[in-house]
């Protein structure tokens, strides 16, 4: 079955900590790899996405994700996170034969100031 | 340019009656995609829409139904509402259809359904 698991459900840290959000995915194929973040009271928004090349991509806000195939994994990085990154992460991914995105269930993250 | 536009934003419907969520794409965009989103859980895809034909349905009843018009917006419809419907309801546009290499997927707001 197709599926997106994300390891920790709540992650809390304090400003210029680490980040790193685990992300593995079910697939038979070739696949497309998203993460999304949802800031309180707004939409999804694109973070970043992998599609082909370089396995290690970077989005904005400085945020940074590697995907690596064997592992079937695709983990969201930032080296020092801020207040405003609080907010709820969700990895993705659609088959490139496919037609729906499939979401895992979100890590919501909070950044003491 | 506008985003994915969505309406109503917040609607309140009681058990049994039927709701329809409209939905527009980004300019230039064909592909339209509805998804649910229940409170602490990741979107689920109900349907898709390319060129306005159904290209691909999620694990839904058939209670839940949608089209797309030929400007590309959309409209969801769901009948014989439940308490579990409640929800919010996601729109999202993109430039080609499924999977195809560098197609990205832009969400609007949601309209958020109580189902009382």
């Amino acid at each position: 079955a197709q599926s997106v698991s994300q390891h920790n459900h709540h992650v809390i840290l304090s400003e210029a900590a680490s980040l790193e959000l685990g992300c593995n995915y079910s697939y038979g194929g070739t696949v497309n790899l998203f993460w999304y973040v949802q800031y309180p009271g707004q939409h999804l928004q694109l973070l970043l996405k992998y599609f082909s090349g370089d396995p290690l991509v970077k989005g904005i806000k400085g945020f940074e994700a590697e995907f690596i195939k064997s592992k079937f994994s695709f983990n969201l990085r930032k080296p020092s996170v801020q207040w405003s990154d609080t907010a709820e992460y969700f990895c993705a991914v659609m088959g490139t034969g496919g037609f729906k995105t499939i979401f895992g269930a979100g890590t919501r993250l909070f950044v003491k100031a | 340019d506008a985003g994915v536009t969505q309406s109503p934003t917040h609607l309140i419907k009681t058990r049994g009656q039927q709701v329809t969520l409209r939905c527009s794409p980004i300019s230039g965009h064909k592909s339209v995609s509805w998804y649910q989103q229940v409170l602490g859980q990741g979107p689920q895809f109900i349907f898709q829409y390319y060129e306005k034909e159904e290209r691909g349905r999620g694990n839904f009843p058939d209670r839940f139904s949608a089209r797309q018009f030929p400007n590309y917006s959309s409209e969801l419809n769901v009948n014989a509402l439940l308490l579990g419907d409640s929800a919010l309801y996601l729109c999202a546009s993109s430039l080609a259809a499924g999977g195809a290499s560098g197609n990205t997927i832009y969400f609007g707001e949601g309209s958020w359904l109580t189902v009382v």
